[in-house]
């Protein structure tokens, strides 16, 4: 079986402030890896991919096989940064996490 | 935004009624892909389609159906089987189902009455 997991419904912080988002995973095969974000009014896209290891918009990722996680980072937030995130499993399945609103105060 | 649409935006349909969504792509993607978004449940698979003429159930495929008659449309109807069809609805799609940067649509959202 495999499953997404995002610890976090709700992270708050200021701007400048590290973030942090959560992700965890269980699948028993090689996974593939995505972090998507919706921001207000606008459609659910692709934020950035394990496989491309590149940051975008200041944010990485990276892959963690032995605590099986996906974690997403930025060592600075910006107000823009308020959205929904979720993270994405490509398995057998597509599967998405239930998702993290990251609210960036000012 | 453009590529994929998804009509209309706000659908509303009485309790045993069947109801059909849209989904329209232009990108030329071989795959397309429903979801439904519960709050605080993320995005589950209803059902996806890798080629025209094809389609496979996703995590959650009771009470749905889809077509693929044309490359560029995958129409999904809501039957009255389904126990709890109020909810947003997102459709997808990838230029094959193997390069899986997904598109979305901007939704439909469905209330029944």
């Amino acid at each position: 079986a495999q499953r997404v997991t995002q610890p976090e419904k709700l992270l708050s912080v200021f701007k400048g402030a590290p973030v942090e988002l959560k992700c965890n995973y269980s699948y028993s095969g090689s996974p593939e890896l995505f972090w998507y974000v919706q921001y207000s009014r606008q459609r659910l896209q692709l934020l950035l991919r394990h496989i491309s290891r590149e940051s975008i918009k200041g944010f990485t990722a990276d892959l963690n096989k032995g605590e099986t996680s996906f974690h997403l980072k930025k060592p600075f937030a910006q107000e823009e940064d308020s959205a929904m995130y979720y993270c994405a499993l490509n398995g057998q399945n597509f599967v998405f996490g239930p998702g993290t609103r990251l609210s960036v105060l000012p | 935004d453009g590529g994929i649409t998804q009509s209309p935006k706000y659908l509303f349909r009485k309790e045993g009624q069947n109801v059909t969504l849209s989904c329209e792509q232009n990108l030329n993607h071989d795959a397309m892909y429903w979801y439904r978004q519960d709050p605080g449940q993320g995005l589950r698979l209803i059902y996806y389609s890798q080629i025209v003429n094809d389609f496979q159930k996703g995590d959650i495929a009771e009470g749905y159906s889809v077509s693929r008659e044309k490359k560029e449309s995958f129409p999904l109807t809501v039957t009255s089987a389904q126990k709890n069809p109020t909810a947003f609805y997102l459709c997808a799609s990838s230029r094959t189902s193997s390069y899986n940067e997904q598109f979305f649509g901007p939704g439909t959202r469905l209330t029944v009455l």
